[in-house]
């Protein structure tokens, strides 16, 4: 079956630190990958996604590479804001009209 | 990029009343969109998959008759939440698949209270 883990949180970082949030999947096929923020009170929002092997997307400094030989779409940013303070979902779907989250993962990014 | 708003973002309510949140995708078509239940610090529950002009596809466990969901237009789909009781207070957010059916975008929320 499909599924979507994430690292638990929550994560909180001193403002430049370097920032990793773990996302490892269980898909059947080929699965498009995607991460979502979540500002608070807010919807999600697309942050960044790869729809094929060794793709990378990127969004606002963040990054993420779509690892097969690891399923793995772990994201990360080289130098965090206050403003990145958010929920992350790390998400996959293989047809379109399935989507699989995962739990989330809070970060807080203290000055 | 796309957007998907709702309408109302925030709603308040007595017990036993039915409450109705739309939907819109503003500058693309869809036909496809799904409907989530957040609760607070956790992920994002799937309620239904909606298709433009059929029946509403419900997840195991949700009621169809308890949360109606109408699509019928391209870019508007109704969540309405009939006789709500205060256990039916959450976030509700929408989401709405783009042309290429490959990613969702999702509405800002709407957040329903209960009295």
């Amino acid at each position: 079956g499909n599924s979507v883990t994430q690292m638990e949180g929550p994560v909180t970082l001193s403002e430049e630190a370097f920032l990793t949030i773990n996302c490892t999947y269980t898909a059947t096929g080929y699965p498009s990958l995607f991460w979502y923020v979540q500002y608070p009170g807010e919807g999600l929002q697309l942050l960044l996604k790869a729809t094929k092997a060794d793709d990378k997307g990127s969004n606002k400094g963040f990054e993420a590479t779509y690892r097969k030989e690891t399923t793995s779409f772990h994201l990360e940013k080289g130098s965090v804001q206050v403003s990145d303070s958010a929920v992350y979902f790390c998400a996959l779907t293989n047809t379109g009209n399935q989507f699989y989250f995962g739990t989330g993962t809070s970060l807080t990014v203290i000055p | 990029g796309a957007v998907v708003s709702q309408h109302p973002s925030w709603v308040i309510c007595k017990s036993g009343t039915s409450v109705k949140i739309e939907c819109r995708s503003l500058d693309f078509q869809a036909t496809t969109m799904f409907w989530y239940r957040q609760f607070p610090k956790q992920s994002l529950m799937l309620m239904a998959t909606s298709n433009e002009g059929s029946k509403a596809t419900y997840e195991q466990g949700v009621e169809k008759d308890k949360f109606l969901i109408n699509h019928a237009s391209l870019t508007l789909s109704t969540l309405t939440v009939t006789s709500a009781h205060p256990e039916d207070s959450s976030f509700y957010i929408c989401s709405a698949l783009n042309t290429g059916g490959e990613t969702q975008y999702f509405g800002p929320g709407t957040r329903l209270l209960v009295l």
